[in-house]
């Protein structure tokens, strides 16, 4: 079973610059999650998508994160402008649903850099 | 006060050692306790998970769960060093929303 997969695996920009993330999930899952995860930190949820509705983006800074799952599959997240505090790894994972105890299978990550 | 506090460590130990590492949570309304290994520029894979309280064992790795104390341990018998990563713990109340510690970063020396 092929696991999560993610693109780019690492990114340099300037502030200001925009990115974008993609993420295909393991095939047949659900529910997709985009996590933010500052060295030395836990991963923090940004968004949470059951098949292609939000479930939760309480933590997304709107201004100028975006992320979108069209046809409840692969996923992008974007940041515009990006802010040295961005500098973090973004981690995409999947689940079979949502709710309760569910294995989250995460993927190897996009490591950003903002200069 | 963060939900979940968590060691960031670095704990180092010799091969064959016990290791045991903690985390502690204020939401009295976490049900599901997972542990996470995350090894260097890997994402997290799922180690072990409890439902409420009480002790689990998978091979050379035991969970605990006292929630009287909102405490929660792994331990890890006979480490080696292909155990060293960062061990993240995580908690969710059975809704969506899942909370990681900041993980400890684990040292096994040969």
């Amino acid at each position: 079973e092929a696991g999560v997969a993610q693109s780019p695996r690492y990114k340099i920009i300037e502030k200001r610059q925009s990115v974008a993330f993609w993420c295909n999930p393991i095939s047949g899952h659900a529910t997709l999650y985009w996590y933010q995860q500052i060295l030395g930190q836990g991963p923090k949820l940004l968004i949470q998508f059951q098949n292609n509705g939000v479930v939760d983006d309480s933590q997304l800074p709107k201004d100028r994160f975006s992320a979108e799952r069209l046809k409840g599959v692969d996923s992008t997240l974007k940041i515009q402008p990006a802010k040295l505090e961005d500098s973090a790894v973004y981690l995409c994972a999947s689940s079979l649903e949502t709710g309760g105890f569910q294995t989250q299978y995460f993927g190897p990550g996009t490591r950003l850099l903002v200069l | 006060q963060k939900e979940v506090e968590q060691d960031p460590g670095p704990l180092s130990v010799p091969e064959g050692a016990i290791v045991s590492l903690n985390c502690t949570y204020s939401n009295s309304a976490f049900q599901y306790f997972m542990w996470y290994r995350q090894y260097s520029r890997k994402g997290p894979e799922l180690l072990m998970y409890t439902y409420s309280s009480g002790n689990k064992e998978d091979g050379r790795f035991t969970a605990q769960v006292d929630k009287s104390s909102k405490y929660i341990s792994l331990f890890i018998r006979d480490s080696q060093p292909s155990d060293s990563a960062t061990y993240l713990c995580a908690m969710n109340t059975g809704g969506f929303k899942t909370i990681f510690g900041a993980g400890t970063r684990l040292f096994v020396k040969a």
